[in-house]
């Protein structure tokens, strides 16, 4: 089956800092990933994809990088601020009609 | 709009009890789909659907089952409620299935007890 696993489970930042959230995915047939923020007791939100023909792909105040040599995938937020703090997962597909999700990584700011 | 709306938000119930979860979208999206997240766990998939009146198995589909007679609408139905149930419960939605991401529903929390 596929795996996808977090390296961190757990992230402190202080506010105005780069956070790096990481991701391992074990399918190297994948070759769609999202990253996902998740706040308490709401459901997942979309935050950037990325496609396996590209090796990095920006949005706002966020970056995703991917590198399929090693079948790593990571998330950047730039300036981090209260707000960001949340659970990011990171999901792989595009191998077929399903997603799997990683247990996913908390991110708490510190102002 | 209102995005992917799930009814109720809480429940418990009582060992062999059964319930239907409901899921609506108003985007008009071919694919949806019924994850259950556990403590520290991440998404497991239970059924989806292509679209209406198509239906197929996830990762965890015992115990489940679900219909999709509408675009709008997919229930998760719970027959016989088993304490291995209690979790919470994610409809999500995309219009295509591959490559695009799903908008997800604020969940319904379920406890068997």
């Amino acid at each position: 089956g596929e795996s996808v696993g977090l390296h961190l489970p757990t992230l402190s930042v202080q506010e105005g800092d780069n956070s790096i959230i990481n991701c391992a995915y074990s399918n190297s047939a994948s070759d769609y990933f999202i990253w996902y923020k998740q706040e308490s007791g709401k459901g997942p939100q979309f935050i950037i994809d990325i496609r396996s023909n590209m090796d990095k792909r920006q949005g706002q105040r966020v970056t995703v990088l991917l590198n399929k040599t090693v079948k790593h995938l990571s998330l950047q937020i730039a300036a981090t601020q209260p707000g960001d703090s949340a659970v990011y997962f990171c999901a792989e597909g595009g191998t077929g009609n399903q997603f799997y999700f990683g247990t996913g990584t908390s991110l708490t700011v510190i102002p | 709009n209102a995005g992917v709306t799930q009814t109720p938000k809480f429940r418990i119930l009582k060992i062999g009890q059964s319930m239907t979860l409901q899921c609506a979208q108003d985007m008009n999206h071919n694919y949806m789909y019924w994850y259950r997240q556990d403590p520290g766990m991440g998404l497991k998939l239970i059924y989806y659907s292509v679209g209406a009146g198509i239906t197929d198995k996830g990762e965890v589909p015992n115990g489940y089952n679900v219909s999709r007679s509408t675009t709008e609408d997919f229930p998760l139905r719970l027959e016989l409620a088993a304490p291995s149930q209690t979790s919470v419960y994610f409809c999500a939605s995309s219009y295509s299935g591959q490559r695009q991401p799903q908008h997800f529903g604020d969940g319904t929390r379920l406890s068997i007890l």
